[in-house]
């Protein structure tokens, strides 16, 4: 059965501090794929990123990477230089290839980055 | 861009009262999804629909009914509201029926049952 572990339930950090959330995932699947999404306050989900279980680059977007390791089954999430804006829910989601349409979503991590 | 509406950001109803939530979608979308976000459990997945009216039971039915009559619109339907069903719900919708398509998310109902 898929499942998504995210075990850290909220993290505070102060500005500049960078910050890693991580997230744990189970599957029997060979093909997957790994998502994160960040919730703001306004409450709308907004997709950051998709991997495939092919594909175990890191990956960089500014100040966002991103670090998949399936060998402990990890899809770790790191923001440098953390900002107030970065302020948020942030989702770890697995989709498997034999799962259809389902999505199985973690807890969630709430970050709260202090001025 | 595509963009996600649903009928209410906050809803206060009775006990018994039956609830309809609106979703529409408008970059002509195959799937569509409804969610509910309660603290601790994350995004669990209620019903989805992969065309018109086509619909699928989620994790958790119980309780629920969904409509999708046209492509672009995908009601969720509360046919007796009970409070344990105060909640945060969620609607979404993808493009195609592949497990890697991104979904795209409303910005949410927040219901209260009284």
């Amino acid at each position: 059965a898929q499942k998504v572990t995210q075990a850290q339930t909220e993290i505070s950090v102060v500005e500049k501090e960078d910050v890693t959330l991580d997230c744990v995932y189970e599957t029997r699947d060979t093909t997957y794929y790994l998502f994160w999404y960040k919730q703001p306050p306004s409450g709308e989900l907004v997709f950051l990123i998709r991997r495939n279980s092919f594909d175990e680059q890191n990956e960089i977007s500014g100040r966002y990477s991103w670090n998949f390791q399936k060998s402990t089954s990890s899809f770790n999430f790191t923001i440098t230089a953390s900002q107030v804006v970065d302020s948020a829910v942030y989702f770890c989601a697995l989709s498997e290839h034999t799962g259809g349409f389902k999505t199985i979503f973690g807890a969630g991590t709430r970050l709260f980055v202090k001025a | 861009d595509v963009k996600v509406t649903q009928s209410s950001r906050y809803l206060v109803k009775r006990t018994g009262e039956k609830v309809f939530l609106e979703c529409v979608q408008d970059m002509d979308h195959e799937n569509m999804f409804w969610y509910r976000q309660d603290p601790g459990l994350g995004l669990r997945l209620i019903y989805f629909s992969y065309d018109v009216k086509m619909k699928e039971k989620g994790d958790i039915p119980e309780g629920y009914s969904v409509s999708r009559e046209k492509k672009e619109r995908f009601s969720l339907i509360l046919e007796s509201a009970s409070t344990n069903q105060t909640s945060m719900y969620l609607c979404a919708s993808s493009l195609g029926r592949l497990p890697q398509e991104t979904q795209y998310f409303g910005p949410g109902t927040r219901l209260l049952v009284l």
